[in-house]
């Protein structure tokens, strides 16, 4: 099964760019990558999924090297409000959903 | 706009008692989860099911039961309620019978309390 790592905590100012980095390093061929956000008293939100190189939509970009071993989300321009804690996902895309693995998620905390 | 709504936001129950967490989707999904999230451990799946009256174990099973009767409708069963169940259950849904990479929608979430 595929296990993930991420940082436990981020900080970060208002209109930076911010890039949290999930480590996967037993991720199988058939396995894809998605990140979740979470706020406060709120279950968790859908925001990019991937399977190699780049994924862009309106949140945010995902970035996936060659070898997939780990993926990066980016966060352009954060605000406030994506104080958040941020999941990452690795699962296969056929079967098997108890294969499904969150992580403990990062905390991203953005500051004024 | 997907909703997923959970009975309960918040629940207090004694050690023993049978609990019912009631969740309800309105988007005609065939698959429907139950985790539950503790501090530094992320989501942990407990049960899923794919179509009504099937259900599969996820990872932490024990102590618990599903039912899924109709196809909007998943509930979680504490048959005996314990303190080391004290925790915040989340309800998710997904429309995809094939796959799993389909995106999951989540309830508010159930803080449970168990005496």
């Amino acid at each position: 099964l595929a296990k993930t790592t991420q940082p436990i905590s981020m900080d970060s100012y208002e209109g930076q760019e911010v890039n949290i980095t999930c480590s996967h390093n037993n991720i199988a061929t058939n396995d894809y990558i998605t990140w979740y956000q979470q706020f406060p008293s709120q279950g968790p939100r859908f925001i990019i999924q991937g399977y190699k190189t780049k994924v862009t939509n309106e949140v945010a970009s995902l970035f996936i090297p060659a070898d997939r071993k780990s993926s990066t989300l980016s966060l352009p321009r954060v605000s406030l409000s994506d104080t958040a804690v941020y999941y990452c996902l690795v699962g296969p895309f056929s079967g098997g959903y108890n294969k499904l693995i969150f992580g403990a998620g990062t905390r991203l905390a953005v500051h004024p | 706009d997907v909703k997923v709504t959970q009975s309960s936001r918040y629940l207090v129950k004694r050690t023993g008692e049978k609990v019912f967490l009631e969740c309800v989707q309105d988007m005609d999904h065939e698959n429907m989860f139950w985790y539950r999230q503790d501090p530094g451990l992320g989501l942990r799946l407990i049960y899923f099911s794919y179509d009504v009256k099937m259900k599969e174990k996820g990872d932490i099973p024990e102590g618990y039961s599903v039912s899924r009767e109709k196809k909007e409708r998943f509930s979680l069963i504490l048959e005996s309620a314990s303190t080391n169940q004290t925790s915040m259950y989340l309800c998710a849904s997904s429309p995809s019978v094939t796959g799993n990479t389909d995106t999951q929608y989540f309830g508010p979430g159930t803080r449970l309390t168990v005496l």
